[in-house]
């Protein structure tokens, strides 16, 4: 059993559709991370929330930390075929603590 | 700037044969890492290093050793490889265990015969 599930492992949507990535635990977590991974490359941060409540927006994409910093989503708003990957979520339980990761989500954004 | 770099990118082994993963950074990063990727079961931490001279152990660490000579260098070592060690494996880097995000190698594929 993971510390962080993902939800849904597989994503296929239409250009232009919108499409929210889940990642959830019963722990709390001081930071949660996502990163998009494209095929044959390693994963690529995208962004790090630390309060609960947090939201953050990187063009089209909306993260958000719950309240009680043990979840968080990922928005994406009329997503664009380039928007297609492996997005991972990864929380950090304290300061110098080590990461732990989700299974990932795969988003496969058809033209 | 180069950021991490892998070497190999693939790898085809047999059994018992033993072969080493090479992984190098030019960001001056204290903290590295090794991490293997399995379908579904997202990253994995095998080992960290927090600085040169200082390494430990992930969540599954056993048929790896690893070291830490130089800042920049943390090879990977399979000493007698076994199929259950057939995946993707990456190397990561920051200037803090992780914190402000890792940055990540390109990565090797390694089958295991």
């Amino acid at each position: 059993t993971q510390l962080l599930e993902q939800s849904p492992q597989f994503l296929s949507i239409q250009e232009g559709e919108n499409l929210t990535v889940y990642c959830n635990s019963s722990s709390v977590f001081s930071s949660l991370q996502w990163y998009r991974q494209e095929p044959g490359e390693g994963p690529v941060l995208l962004v790090t929330v630390v309060t609960g409540g947090e939201v953050k927006k990187l063009k089209r994409l909306t993260f958000q930390f719950g309240d009680a910093r043990k979840d968080s989503s990922l928005h994406i708003t009329a997503a664009q075929p380039g928007d297609t990957g492996l997005y991972l979520c990864a929380g950090g339980k304290a300061a110098g603590n080590k990461l732990t990761f989700g299974g990932g989500t795969r988003v496969l954004v058809k033209p | 700037n180069a950021g991490v770099t892998q070497t190999p990118k693939f790898q085809v082994l047999k059994t018992g044969q033993s072969m080493t993963l090479q992984c190098a950074q030019d960001m001056n990063h204290e903290y590295m890492s090794w991490y293997r990727q399995d379908p579904g079961m997202g990253l994995r931490l095998i080992h960290y290093s927090v600085g040169a001279g200082i390494t430990d152990q992930g969540e599954v660490p056993n048929g790896y050793n690893v070291s830490r000579s130089t800042t920049e260098d943390f090879p990977l070592r399979l000493l007698s490889a076994a199929p259950s060690q057939t995946s993707v494996y990456f190397c990561a880097s920051s200037y803090s265990m992780g914190e402000g995000g890792l940055f990540f190698g390109s990565g090797t594929q390694l089958s295991v015969l």
